[in-house]
């Protein structure tokens, strides 16, 4: 068990409709990672957090956003949501600079 | 931009022998942190081990140990007698030391191991 915590760990949902991903980072983390694992696109980079702000952003479409709570867990939120948007999603975190990562056990989404 | 490159799609061993899994990487930093995770079928993502780039000394974790060649820019992991439960997909992973940085992936190598 990493500490970080992701709800739900499934969910299927239609085209155009939108989800939140849920996730509690491991006690004492200020760093939140958002990442997208696709079959064709492997490991993604989406977004991540430092103790409520934006630190970095990789390959994360406009549909989707985040943000970091005061009380440090984090939602990655995907709105019109489209057939390639199917994939498992990681959050992770970390105590802050050069830290290791450690990951949730993620959230699969299935849009039909 | 950093580039992690794994070349071995798939590999098999079987339990009790050894096998090597190869990484190389790209990168213009000098100060950074290099990875293996670990994904079995549950699709958990877990850390085996870490090596730190100012280290000369190549870390171990049991039965895991990599080979860090800083100047081919080359971070192989090994693992000594291998067992069922290592099947897995093997990640390696980049990221540097300096700021608030994330990790690189590489696209994977899947390790099955047989009895």
């Amino acid at each position: 068990d990493s500490g970080v915590t992701q709800t739900p760990k499934h969910l299927i949902t239609a085209t155009g409709q939108r989800v939140t991903l849920r996730c509690s980072p491991r006690s004492g983390d200020l760093s939140v990672y958002w990442y997208q694992q696709s079959l064709d696109q492997g490991l993604q980079f989406l977004i991540q957090y430092y103790n409520g702000e934006e630190r970095a952003k990789g390959n994360i479409l406009e549909r989707f956003s985040a943000q970091q709570f005061p009380d440090l867990h984090s939602e990655l939120n995907l709105s019109s949501l489209e057939l390639g948007d199917s994939a498992l999603y990681f959050c992770a975190s970390s105590g802050g600079e050069g830290n290791t990562i450690y990951f949730g056990e993620g959230s699969w989404l299935t849009v039909v | 931009a950093q580039t992690v490159t794994q070349s071995q799609p798939e590999m098999s061993v079987q339990e009790a022998e050894t096998v090597t899994l190869s990484c190389t990487y790209d990168t213009s930093e000098n100060n950074y942190y290099l990875f293996w995770y670990k994904q079995p079928p549950s699709r958990q993502m877990i850390l085996v081990i870490r090596q730190e780039a100012y280290k000369q000394q190549n870390a171990t974790e049991n039965r895991f140990s990599v080979n860090f060649q800083k100047a081919a820019k080359s971070f192989s992991l090994k693992i000594s007698d291998s067992q069922l439960g290592d099947t897995a997909m093997y990640f390696c992973a980049f990221m540097k030391l300096a700021g608030y940085s994330t990790l690189t992936f590489g696209k994977g190598t899947m390790l099955l191991v047989s009895p």
